[in-house]
């Protein structure tokens, strides 16, 4: 089955910019969706097809794809973005089902 | 504005079996397929499986068939997720969320998720 690897942890002061990857083999040929979720809470659509944002999402927040890693970059980073990230694909080629990456924690220094 | 809603948290012993419902508001159920995922406390996330709004086809993960079973009820705007035989390790909260298109989508919607802990 498909296997999506994040790093367990980033850490980044206030004002700069943090950078989350989520590595999986060729995944430059899926489309990556990133959520957000903050403690006791639900997951929150923050890019879609690599790069795209859902309305309500800032433009801070970006979203790549090539190769084999996609990345997730958070620009002037502030508190409210401390949270765990997980990216996300369809393995169309396996049993047709979705894949969550292992989930990156996102602490403001 | 378009919410799921799910129903509330359970506590289940050792075997037994597990229902948890996610209702649909302010949008067109038939449109749009649900999945369910779940997350163990401190842990990812892990897809369950997911059904169609449209027609209630399933396709469950690899690991939770036999055990899992889908449904929907176009009616009331509602899914259903049935997990039986529980185990300790199923402890976990369960999320119901919207997809927001056909082909390969992601998930623009979430219920609140609904907590079932499984315990002697």
């Amino acid at each position: 089955s498909y296997v999506l690897t994040q790093p367990p942890s980033v850490s980044v002061a206030p004002g700069k910019t943090a950078t989350i990857t989520c590595g999986g083999n060729n995944i430059g040929d899926k489309s990556v969706h990133w959520y957000q979720q903050k403690p006791g809470q639900a997951p929150v659509a923050v890019v879609y097809d690599d790069s795209d944002r859902p309305s309500g999402i800032p433009e801070r927040i970006s979203g790549s794809n090539s190769g084999n890693t996609a990345t997730l970059t958070i620009s002037r980073v502030e508190a409210g973005d401390e949270a765990d990230y997980f990216c996300q694909v369809w393995d169309s080629d396996g049993d047709q089902h979705y894949v969550f990456g292992t989930g990156t924690k996102v602490t403001v220094l | 504005q378009v919410q799921l809603v799910q129903s509330g948290a359970e506590v289940k012993k050792p075997g037994a079996s597990v229902k948890v419902s996610c209702k649909a508001f302010d949008y067109t159920f038939t449109g749009h397929s649900i999945i369910w995922v779940r997350q163990a406390p401190g842990q990812g996330l892990e897809w369950m499986g997911w059904i169609s709004g449209y027609n209630g086809n399933t396709n469950y993960a690899q690991k939770l068939q036999g055990r899992v079973t889908m449904a929907t009820d176009t009616s009331t705007s509602t899914a259903y997720m049935e997990l039986r035989s529980l185990r300790s390790d199923d402890t976990a909260v369960y999320y119901c969320a919207r997809a927001a298109r056909h082909v390969d989508p992601y998930f623009d919607y979430w219920g609140q998720g609904t907590l079932v802990t499984v315990s002697s």
